[in-house]
């Protein structure tokens, strides 16, 4: 089975402008997270969908990230405008059940540089 | 809540020699634990898992990993490590309950050594 695309693999963009992640879970899998790691520091759970709905979005770490997944297939995160802070390796994962016990099938990342 | 410590941001090691990764956790509640790796340019793949029983895990490529409820720790360990095991390991935590999101470490960065 294919396993969970992100793109872009690296994005580079200047303070203030706008950026989408996709993210296309593993066909099946109703359950969709975003990690994000910053450069040396823990991945950070960001939100959790379940087909289309938002399950968990206690992790997004602030209004100028906004996260979709129209239908239960693919997702977009958007960081608009993007900060400095914003830098760092974005995660998608996928599961077939929530509780994930057999783990995740994670993507692999996207390099976000903000400048 | 739960919160995981790896206190080792990097070990290098030469090939063939054994190797502990180290992994503490922090919890209120009974735990389930993970060891996920992450080799250059893939994304995390689980290595091996403890949920219950046996407090002794294994992975099909030689790594284990045992709980010790008493010093919440669980750390990876190899006998005998390859060129091929260069990548960076995650420990990761959830409680057995409750909330299904883990909690990562920061990620150990492993370097075999020819």
């Amino acid at each position: 089975e294919a396993g969970v695309t992100q793109f872009p693999s690296h994005s580079v963009i200047e303070k203030g402008q706008t950026v989408t992640l996709r993210c296309d879970p593993i066909s099946g899998h109703d359950n969709l997270y975003w990690y994000r790691r910053v450069m040396g520091k823990e991945i950070k759970f960001l939100l959790h969908f379940v087909k289309e709905s938002k399950q968990d979005e206690s992790g997004m770490p602030n209004n100028r990230f906004l996260a979709e997944r129209t239908g239960g297939t693919y997702s977009t995160l958007k960081v608009q405008p993007a900060e400095l802070e914003d830098s760092g390796v974005y995660f998608c994962a996928s599961s077939q059940d929530r509780t994930a016990l057999y783990g995740y099938t994670f993507g692999s990342g996207t390099r976000l540089t903000v400048v | 809540a739960q919160s995981v410590t790896q206190l080792d941001s990097q070990v290098p090691v030469f090939e063939e020699a054994p190797v502990e990764l180290r992994c503490n956790y922090s919890s209120s509640v009974s735990v389930y634990l993970f060891w996920y790796v992450q080799y250059p340019n893939q994304g995390l793949q689980l290595l091996l898992k403890y949920l219950s029983g046996s407090t002794l895990v294994e992975s099909i490529n030689g790594f284990e990993a045992e709980f010790n409820k008493s010093q919440t720790s669980f750390h990876l360990r190899k006998p005998s490590v390859h060129i091929s095991d260069t990548a960076e390991y995650f420990c990761a935590v959830r409680a057995s309950g409750g909330s299904y999101i883990p909690t990562f470490g920061r990620g150990t960065s492993l370097i075999v050594h020819p």
